[in-house]
């Protein structure tokens, strides 16, 4: 099993304010997703990075690999109560068909 | 477009009776299947995954097996249940190694 570590675990902020949220791993993947999943619904796709240091946008939220593919970050501009959720990445390593989650990160951000 | 069913939606067993939960994909062929078994509040842990039907790969040792009779279809079983398999199961399907997509999830309750 190839762990990936997610910090903050819990996350509570104003509307308004900006954060990050980290994912960070001893491996190496080919790939890396962030889904973002509501209370008793499955997990959601957000963003695909692919290459290392690549950096993808996706209106308020900017997502970065890590050079050495083994880590990447999320980071959220003005937050709005609609971003509330539990935030979590997913690797895929380099061979296999195994998706690997992260521990997630419950955002709540307070209107 | 792709949809994957999940059912039932919620269940509550009794400690040592069988399991059946089941999942189908339409509107593609040839899927990579998945089932991961999520705590409260936490990340995904990846149960079995099928590249084809009847090949499966066990990822955790559990209480629990998997089958995969048609191509599109996935089923997720026990013979005995303990509390500990209490949890919120997930399928999801893949097309190649970076994007997967969850269905709606089953909150199994054993007593």
């Amino acid at each position: 099993t190839q762990l990936l570590e997610q910090s903050p675990q819990f996350l509570s902020i104003q509307e308004g304010e900006n954060l990050t949220v980290y994912c960070n791993s001893s491996s190496v993947f080919s790939s890396l997703q962030w889904y973002r999943q509501e209370p008793g619904e499955g997990p959601v796709l957000l963003v695909t990075v692919v290459t290392g240091g690549e950096v993808k946008k996706l209106k308020r939220l900017t997502f970065q690999f890590g050079d050495a593919r083994k880590d990447s970050s999320l980071h959220i501009t003005a937050a709005q109560p609609g971003d509330t959720g539990l935030y979590l990445c997913a690797g895929v390593p380099n061979t296999g068909n195994q998706f690997y989650f992260g521990t997630g990160t419950s955002l709540t951000v307070i209107p | 477009s792709q949809t994957i069913h999940q059912w039932p939606a919620t269940l509550v067993q009794p400690v040592g009776s069988p399991l059946s939960l089941e999942c189908t994909v339409e509107g593609t062929s040839n899927p990579n299947l998945y089932w991961y078994r999520q705590a409260a509040g936490r990340g995904l842990q990846l149960l079995f995954y099928s590249v084809g039907i009847g090949q499966i790969s066990s990822e955790v040792p559990q209480n629990l097996s998997a089958s995969r009779p048609q191509d599109r279809q996935f089923i997720l079983s026990s013979k005995k249940l303990l509390l500990s398999d209490s949890g919120f199961y997930l399928c999801a399907w893949t097309r190649g190694s970076y994007e997967q997509y969850f269905g709606p999830g089953t909150r199994l309750t054993v007593t």
